[in-house]
């Protein structure tokens, strides 16, 4: 699971401003996740993607949300026009679906902070 | 709707004694249950997981124990560790995706 990485870890964004998360998945991982994380909360389902095709997005917010996933690069999870609210820690996870279960491997997080 | 509930949200016990973490699902088509350890400012480590073949599964001091008909499963810590301190998170599997609950914060005294 160490191999799951994210850039930034800190993101400092005002009010209006885009911020840009980025995952790279464990090596030969093609399925990532994405999860949101308020201070003292649980994990909440944003995203599933697999290369080039968003599989589920029912835990999107509908405006101001997108993630990608493309053939070369890692997975981008996209804010435009960022609200205090949106401050949270983003988690992405990979996952080996091919071997046939669900086991999903967390990165560090990026620790969004709107101001 | 989908939904797992977890409980306690905070779990105190003496170092060497038992843990025990309980939690509900609602979607009975649910499959696959993980449990995750997140230590703080740390990111989420599976732990152990179960699926829904199997009753009970074992890994050291950590079990986990599932009941499909009540929808219903369990996390176990034996000879608790003052290092087992952290929030532990249980999970369901609901068609692609895992629906977390809302995590207990155990707390070992040495």
């Amino acid at each position: 699971n160490a191999g799951v990485m994210q850039n930034p870890r800190h993101l400092v964004r005002r009010r209006g401003q885009e911020a840009r998360l980025r995952c790279s998945p464990v090596k030969g991982h093609s399925h990532v996740y994405w999860y949101r994380q308020l201070p003292e909360e649980g994990l909440k389902f944003m995203v599933y993607l697999q290369k080039e095709n968003i599989i589920d997005e029912s835990g999107m917010p509908k405006e101001r949300f997108s993630a990608e996933f493309p053939k070369e690069g890692p997975s981008i999870l996209r804010i435009q026009q960022v609200v205090r609210g949106d401050s949270a820690a983003y988690f992405c996870a990979s996952s080996p679906r091919d071997s046939g279960g669900y086991e999903q491997y967390f990165g560090p997080g990026t620790r969004l902070t709107v101001t | 709707g989908e939904n797992v509930e977890q409980h306690p949200s905070t779990l105190s016990v003496q170092e060497g004694d038992s843990a025990v973490i309980k939690c509900t699902y609602s979607d009975s088509a649910s499959n696959y249950f993980p449990w995750y350890k997140q230590e703080l400012g740390k990111r989420p480590q599976l732990i152990i997981d179960i699926r829904s073949n199997v009753g009970e599964k074992k890994d050291q001091r950590i079990a986990v124990t599932l009941n499909k008909t009540a929808k219903h499963f369990s996390l176990h810590i034996t000879e608790t560790q003052p290092e087992d301190s952290a929030v532990y998170f249980c999970a369901a599997s609901i068609g692609d995706k895992l629906i977390f609950g809302t995590g207990t914060r155990l707390q070992v005294f040495p």
